[in-house]
């Protein structure tokens, strides 16, 4: 396993631009999530994916955030319209409900993350 | 609706002392734990995680957790600190397999020498 890997690391936008992060999940994994951490708080759900299917949205997750994961492999979080309360960092985590060999892997592995702010 | 609480946002232990850091939950149906580390500007890592059995669990680094469902309670342990411990410790609960984790806001271990 490689790990989840998370691009950019860091972005700084101007509020009301539209921001697009990635997520690769460790290979063969076919459960991913998103979560948001502000400043002195733990991580919070956002939504979550079963292959290319969108299991899950939180209510923190409005209309003008979108996520995707099209081929069940990386996804992308798109944030419309950034405002300053966008300033966080946005997680990305994968695990395996059942692999071709029958493996599972419940335990959700974390991607180092990508800071925005916004100014 | 399910939480966690952790008590005290800040930690601080001598190097070589007992490490306590507190973890109550709140759930409706039998929960399964968790213990993440975070290191500066890195994402989580599992410390140790509770899902059935054996209450006491073992982790990495020396780990572990206690699962007692008459306090609700989920605390984590470690008999001698060390320098490397120091980082942000958050506890969390899910209500089973694959399902999103509910976090606490962290707990902020500081181990000076």
């Amino acid at each position: 396993d490689t790990g989840v890997s998370q691009d950019p690391r860091h972005k700084i936008t101007k509020r009301g631009q539209n921001v697009t992060f990635r997520c690769d999940p460790i290979s063969e994994h076919n459960r991913l999530y998103w979560y948001r951490q502000t400043l002195g708080q733990g991580p919070e759900f956002l939504t979550y994916f079963q292959n290319e299917a969108q299991l899950e949205k939180s209510r923190l997750l409005s209309d003008r955030f979108s996520a995707e994961r099209p081929k069940g492999s990386f996804s992308t979080l798109e944030i419309q319209r950034t405002e300053q309360g966008d300033s966080a960092m946005y997680l990305c985590a994968s695990s395996l409900s059942r692999g071709e060999s029958g493996r599972v892997t419940d335990t959700q592995y974390f991607g180092p993350g990508t800071r925005l702010t916004v100014l | 609706a399910q939480s966690v609480t952790q008590l005290g946002s800040h930690v601080s232990v001598s190097e070589g002392a007992l490490v306590l850091l507190r973890c109550n939950y709140s759930s409706s149906v039998p929960p399964y734990l968790f213990w993440y580390v975070q290191y500066p500007n890195q994402g989580l890592q599992l410390l140790l995680k509770y899902t059935t059995g054996a209450t006491l669990v073992k982790g990495i680094n020396g780990f572990e957790a206690e699962f007692k469902k008459s306090e609700t309670s989920f605390h984590l342990t470690k008999p001698s600190a060390h320098m490397s411990d120091a980082a942000e410790y958050f506890c969390a609960v899910s209500e089973g397999g694959f399902q999103k984790l509910v976090f606490g806001t962290g707990t902020r271990l500081l181990v000076s020498p």
